[in-house]
Order: C-alpha cells, then sequence, then structure tokens
C-alpha cells in the first residue's frame, strides 16, 4: 500500500532564508510519481514540483526543488529564499502508475514565513 | 474560465439532508476523483471514476455516492448528511499515465467547505 509521511506539523521561518519541508514514501512499486503541492489559506491546491521514481535528477521549479533520495525513500521539498507569499500548507503526495493513479497525500505542514 | 469548477463553494446544511455536490471540468480528461480534506488528515479519496461507464470507491466511501453523468460531470451526495461530514471537499481530474510518460498530477477544483449542523 502506499504511505507518504510529514512529520513536520508546523515550521516556521524568517523570510529570506531557505527551508525544507519532509516527506518519506513507502510502496513498493517501482512506478511512481511524487508531487508537492501548496495550499493556501483559501484552500486552493496549486501544483508546484514533481518528481519521477526514475528521474536520475532532482526536479526544480523556480525557487522550489525537490531533494529525491531514492534508498532511503524521501523526497524533501526546498524552497529557497522564501517570501511571506509561501505562508501556507504544504502537501506531498504520491501516484502509483498500477490501479487507480490516485494521489496518497501525507498529512500536511503548514509553513509560516516571519518578516 | 477555471477548467475544473464545484458547485456551491460554500453550502451549510442540517443532520439527515440529502446534498448534492456537482462538478465540471473543461479539460477533456476521462479520470475524475472525489475528495475530502479535514484538518491534520491531508486529503482522502472518496471515488473515483475512469469514464462514465467506471465508478470505483476510494478509502472513505461510506455515507457518500456519486454519478457520472457525461465525460466532464461528476456528482458527489451525501445521502443523509451527519456533523462528521463536515469537512473541505475536492474534485480533480487528469489524464491516464501509461508507461514511458510523464505522469501528470491531478487537476483540482477550488472546493467546497461543507457544514453539516
Amino acid at each position: 500500500a502506499q504511505k507518504i509521511t510529514q512529520t513536520q506539523p508546523g515550521m516556521f521561518v524568517q523570510e529570506k532564508e531557505a527551508v525544507t519541508l519532509d516527506c518519506t514514501y513507502d510502496t513498493s512499486d517501482p512506478s511512481y510519481g511524487l508531487f508537492w503541492y501548496k495550499q493556501p489559506s483559501s484552500g486552493e491546491m496549486i501544483f508546484l514540483i514533481y518528481q519521477g521514481s526514475y528521474d536520475q535528477q532532482n526536479a526544480t521549479e523556480g525557487r522550489y526543488s525537490l531533494n529525491f533520495q531514492k534508498a532511503r525513500k524521501s523526497a524533501n521539498l526546498v524552497i529557497s529564499a522564501s517570501q511571506l507569499g509561501d505562508s501556507a500548507m504544504y502537501f506531498c503526495a504520491m501516484k502509483l502508475i498500477q490501479g487507480a493513479q490516485k494521489l496518497v497525500f501525507g498529512q500536511g505542514t503548514r509553513l509560516t514565513i516571519n518578516p | 474560465d477555471a477548467d475544473v469548477t464545484q458547485t456551491p463553494r460554500n453550502r451549510i446544511t442540517k443532520t439527515g439532508k440529502r446534498i448534492m455536490l456537482e462538478c465540471s471540468q473543461t479539460k477533456g480528461h476521462d479520470r475524475m476523483y472525489w475528495y475530502r480534506q479535514d484538518p491534520g488528515l491531508g486529503l482522502r479519496l472518496i471515488y473515483y471514476s475512469f469514464d462514465v461507464k467506471d465508478i470505483n470507491k476510494g478509502e472513505i466511501s461510506d455515507g457518500y455516492s456519486v454519478s457520472r453523468q457525461a465525460q466532464a460531470k461528476f456528482s458527489l451526495s451525501l445521502e443523509s448528511a451527519i456533523p462528521n461530514q463536515t469537512a473541505l471537499y475536492f474534485c480533480a481530474t487528469s489524464d491516464g499515465w501509461t508507461s514511458g510518460a510523464v505522469p501528470l498530477g491531478q487537476f483540482f477544483g477550488p472546493g467546497t467547505r461543507l457544514t453539516v449542523l
């Protein structure tokens, strides 16, 4: 079965600092995708970044990068030069190529950026 | 216009009432999903559909039913609402993911905030 674990319920970071949000996953399937979503207080789910299980390099999208350590089954999100607008809930999710191809989400991390 | 729309956006109802949440998409995707979000629990899958004739239960389907009226429309019903169904409900769509291709995430609607008194 798929499982995503985010062990940081909340994080507080000073503006302009880098922040790492942790995510570990569990699956026995070799083909999967890992995703990060941002959910601001308005409630919408915003896609940030994707990493495939066969990708050799870590994914990057602007200020977002994904630190993918396959042997450790971790997919941490790194936000560089944090901004006040980064304050939100962040969810890690996994999708298998087999079966329903549903997204399985972690519990989320609430990130607060302090000025 | 938004690719995935949900109506209503907010709803307050009473215990025992039947409620329908509607989802429409213009993405042309075959796959549609209903998720529920509770504080501290992330999103959990209620039902999903691969096409009009294919409906499947997710991990928390008890107390819910769905209808796929067309490729673009997927409705979620609470037959007899109860207070612990108070939550934020998301509809999502995606294309199928085939081997060798880059998988898409899912495209989410804006959410429906449901309160059952």
